[in-house]
Parts: C-alpha cells; structure tokens; sequence
C-alpha cells in the first residue's frame, strides 16, 4: 500500500540553524500539507501546496518557513533560523485530485525536530 | 482558538461494546469532517469523513454521526477491539478550503481486553 515518508526520523539542530525536513508524497497525489504537533499539544495545520504554489498557510507559517517541491518526488519544509518553540513533530500529509465529496489526506510517520 | 473541541481527554471501553467518542465545533464554516487516530509514534491515519450534506457515514466498525444544528459529531466503533486502543482525533474544513484541516486535541481510546 502506497504511503507517506519522511526523512529524518529525529533532527538535532541547534537554535539559530535552518533546518530541511524531507517528505516523500504518494506518487499520484496532488496536494502537500505540513503539519506540526508540539508535545502535549494538538496537531497544528502550517501549510498546504498544490500546483507548485503555496495555496493555504496557518499564522504560524511565517516567514522563517517555506516550501518546495524540488523535483517530482520530494515535498520540503526548510526552516531558516530555528528557534527552541520549533521543536516538535513534524507531518507531512499528501491527498489526491477531488474526489466528489472525499477529501482525506494521508499522514507520513513525522520527524521529530529538537531544537537545543 | 478552539474551534475543534473534544471534552473527553480519555475513554475506556471493554472489549466488544460501543465506542463514543463526541466532538463540537464552533465554526459554521466547517462542512467537511474527518476522524483520525494516531498511534504513538506514527503519523494520524484516515478513519472516517462526512459532509455536512449528510448526517450519518458508516465504513465497517466505524459510523460517524453530524448533527449540524447542535454542532456535534460523534464516532462509534462497534464492537470495540484492543487494536482500536490509539488517541482520535476529530478535524474539520470550511467549505471555502478543504486544505485547511483543523485538528481538535484527541481523545484516548483505550479498549480493555
């Protein structure tokens, strides 16, 4: 069954790094998501891609984060000059063109990002 | 900003009864809904989803239930096994964006053997 990877597991980055985070959609999907979830939290919808360009963010996509699809496999969330409340974990999520009513999106394992 | 709400922080069953598990929401945006569960250290899984055109969705084990005038949703897992045990989540979308899923804060479900 086709699913969502993501690359690291874990990252240890120190405050003030950047910080790539890999995503490996589902080959036929459409569109991207990242999510976070910070621990004891709930998860926190970031940002939303499709057709190459950005199409929702939260407010907590600002700019020290961005996106991009580099090639026609990878989905990636850089974050430029990490900060200690960025640690979390990280999910990138992929669904499909519309289908009628159906709108689910499909979860990879996260990454979980310690900022020390 | 608690536009999904789940009172219930946890919930236990035994094994092969009824599952409840009931969320609220405040946003009258929202038309589209989704459960979710999540295992600890894995990434939520798509369960169930409903319109807001329609009030109830079965798949299986699992039924969903709207009610759109009280603003309430309630999933039931029927019969209740232990692989069920995981935190859901309820998550809806407004209708001008079914990118935008927000996430309530997860009850967890644990079925006891």
């Amino acid at each position: 069954e086709p699913e969502v990877t993501q690359t690291p597991s874990h990252q240890v980055t120190q405050m003030g790094q950047e910080v790539i985070l890999r995503c490996v959609p589902i080959s036929n999907h459409l569109y991207f998501y990242w999510y976070r979830q910070i621990l004891g939290q709930k998860v926190e919808f970031l940002v939303s891609f499709y057709n190459n360009e950005i199409s929702e963010k939260s407010e907590i996509f600002d700019d020290q984060f961005s996106v991009e699809r580099p090639d026609g496999s990878n989905f990636t969330l850089k974050i430029r000059s990490t900060k200690l409340e960025d640690s979390a974990m990280y999910f990138c999520a992929s669904r499909a063109r519309d289908r009628g009513i159906s709108y689910e999106q499909y979860f990879g394992p996260g990454t979980r990002l310690t900022v020390t | 900003d608690q536009q999904v709400k789940q009172n219930s922080p946890s919930l236990s069953v035994q094994e092969g009864r009824i599952s409840i598990l009931n969320c609220d929401y405040t946003n009258s945006m929202f038309d589209y809904f989704l459960w979710y569960k999540k295992y600890p250290a894995e990434g939520p899984t798509f369960l169930i989803s409903i319109s807001s055109i329609k009030d109830k969705n079965e798949d299986g084990r699992f039924t969903v239930f709207l009610n759109k005038s009280a603003k309430h949703l309630s999933l039931h897992i029927v019969p209740s096994q232990p692989g069920d045990s995981a935190v859901y989540f309820c998550a809806a979308s407004p209708g001008t964006s079914y990118d935008k899923v927000i996430f309530g804060p997860g009850t967890s479900l644990s079925v006891i053997p």
